[in-house]
């Protein structure tokens, strides 16, 4: 199965400030997933982003706070913009594996304070 | 609506003392359900799908069944390293997003030994 990458693991940010988590996969694909988890909540889509196109955003998420990048097949950037408090979570990326399943990253442990 | 429930929340076994978590869902049209392990501070390790009523898995002392309705992952025997939290999630056939999860909010497993 795929292996992933992602970075930073953590971070402590102030509000009103922009990060960006990067997601790098050993081998190409042609979709990737990001997913969030709030602290208590379980796993929710973000987004799918595709590469050479724009990214399908899930309801209640959009483009303006949450862009996306995907300049090639094994490789995306996710931004948590103009953040606050409630943007603390864990943000993960995914992507298909050949087994039937889905591959998680080990995730970005974000603090807005 | 698409959903998924895990119970329990929280469950405490000695070592050796088997035991069972369930995984209710809806879904419309399900295409897979998943098990995952979360370790703290780690994503998601993909353990199983499972594609239609009556199949069934296992793993070293993990064995997930699945109905209609429900799944559930059995425990048998196990041991202080099992300890983690247990995530489930289904993929609905009919969603415009074919590679999105549902997750549940998991059940966390602590084994004591």
């Amino acid at each position: 199965s795929a292996v992933i990458s992602q970075k930073p693991s953590r971070d402590i940010c102030q509000r009103g400030t922009s990060l960006t988590i990067q997601c790098q996969v050993d081998s190409q694909v042609t979709m990737m997933f990001w997913y969030r988890q709030q602290p208590g909540q379980s796993l929710t889509l973000i987004a799918t982003a595709n590469q050479g196109s724009e990214a399908t955003y899930e309801s209640g998420f959009v483009i303006d706070k949450f862009p996306i990048s995907r300049p090639n097949l094994t490789f995306s950037t996710l931004t948590v913009s103009n953040m606050s408090p409630e943007d603390s979570s864990i943000y993960l990326c995914s992507v298909e594996q050949g087994a039937g399943g889905y591959t998680f990253g080990s995730g970005t442990r974000l603090t807005v304070v | 609506e698409d959903q998924v429930t895990q119970s329990p929340e929280a469950l405490r076994l000695q070592e050796g003392e088997s035991s069972s978590l369930n995984c209710s869902y809806t879904v419309s049209g399900l295409r897979g359900l998943f098990w995952y392990r979360q370790d703290p501070g780690k994503g998601p390790e993909f353990l199983f799908t499972l594609y239609s009523a009556g199949e069934e898995k296992e793993k070293e002392r993990l064995k997930a069944t699945l109905t209609k309705k429900e799944s559930f992952l059995h425990i048998t025997a196990p041991k202080p390293e099992d300890s983690a939290t247990y995530l489930c999630a289904v993929q609905a056939s009919r969603s415009s997003n074919t590679g999105k999860l549902i997750f549940g909010q998991g059940t966390t497993l602590q084994v004591k030994p």
